[in-house]
């Protein structure tokens, strides 16, 4: 099974300042990981899928990079309705695996 | 638009069994996976299973083997996922989600179900 991890767990974030979010798969992925946003009581968001690619409707101070082992989520200017929980998930191989999260809360 | 609807909240004894539906629209039903991830209170995500409602194949979770079945209705365009044996670690939020490609097997997922709460407790 390959195991996700994120970091940091919860990133306190003035708003207009830049976020950035890790993920660290424990084997590579090429390019096969995806981001959520995840806002409570609500469904998950696709955001990024391919590592870098934005999903319809995404604004485009959303961007993904990485490839590997190593991804990273970048939200160039927060606004107020992008402090929520983030998650990646690898889309490689069964059993899929989700990374536990980060929260980015209103400094 | 592309959506999934699922059912409501349900409250469960230990050793019964919860089915959650899925039903979706905007898209055609049998071109796209639909895959069941569940989020325990302060957990993170797990992935349950996947089925193809074309073909009806299905790839359960190891941890689930025996106590989950996933099967579809391509008349109603409904999925549905059923969960034996409750037991209280079981209490967790439910999401269908479609693949988001055509492609079956492993897959990023859009869009996700608004999720049903099954709440297992004596």
């Amino acid at each position: 099974e390959i195991v996700m991890t994120q970091s940091p767990a919860t990133l306190s974030v003035s708003p207009g300042e830049r976020a950035s979010l890790s993920c660290r798969a424990s084997q590579s992925l090429s390019s096969n990981l995806a981001w959520y946003q995840h806002k409570s009581g609500q469904a998950p968001r696709l955001l990024i899928h391919g590592a870098s690619t934005r999903a319809t409707g995404i604004p485009v101070r959303f961007s993904g990079s990485g490839f590997g082992t190593e991804f990273t989520l970048n939200i160039s200017s927060l606004q107020s309705e992008d402090f929520a929980l983030y998650f990646c998930q690898q889309s490689l191989q069964w059993p899929l695996t989700f990374g536990g999260g980060t929260k980015v809360e209103i400094k | 638009q592309v959506q999934l609807v699922q059912s409501g909240a349900e409250v469960k004894k230990p050793g019964a069994s919860v089915k959650v539906s899925c039903k979706a629209s905007g898209f055609t039903f049998t071109s796209y996976s639909i895959y069941w991830v569940r989020q325990a209170p302060g957990q993170g995500l797990e992935w349950m299973g996947w089925i193809s409602p074309y073909t009806g194949n299905t790839n359960y979770a190891e941890i689930l083997h025996g106590r989950l079945t996933m099967i579809t209705d391509t008349s109603t365009s409904t999925a549905y996922m059923e969960l034996r044996s409750l037991r209280s670690d079981d209490t967790a939020v439910y999401y269908c989600a479609r693949g988001a490609t055509t492609a079956a097997g492993p897959n990023w997922f859009d869009p996700w179900g608004q999720g049903t709460l099954v709440t297992v407790s004596s």
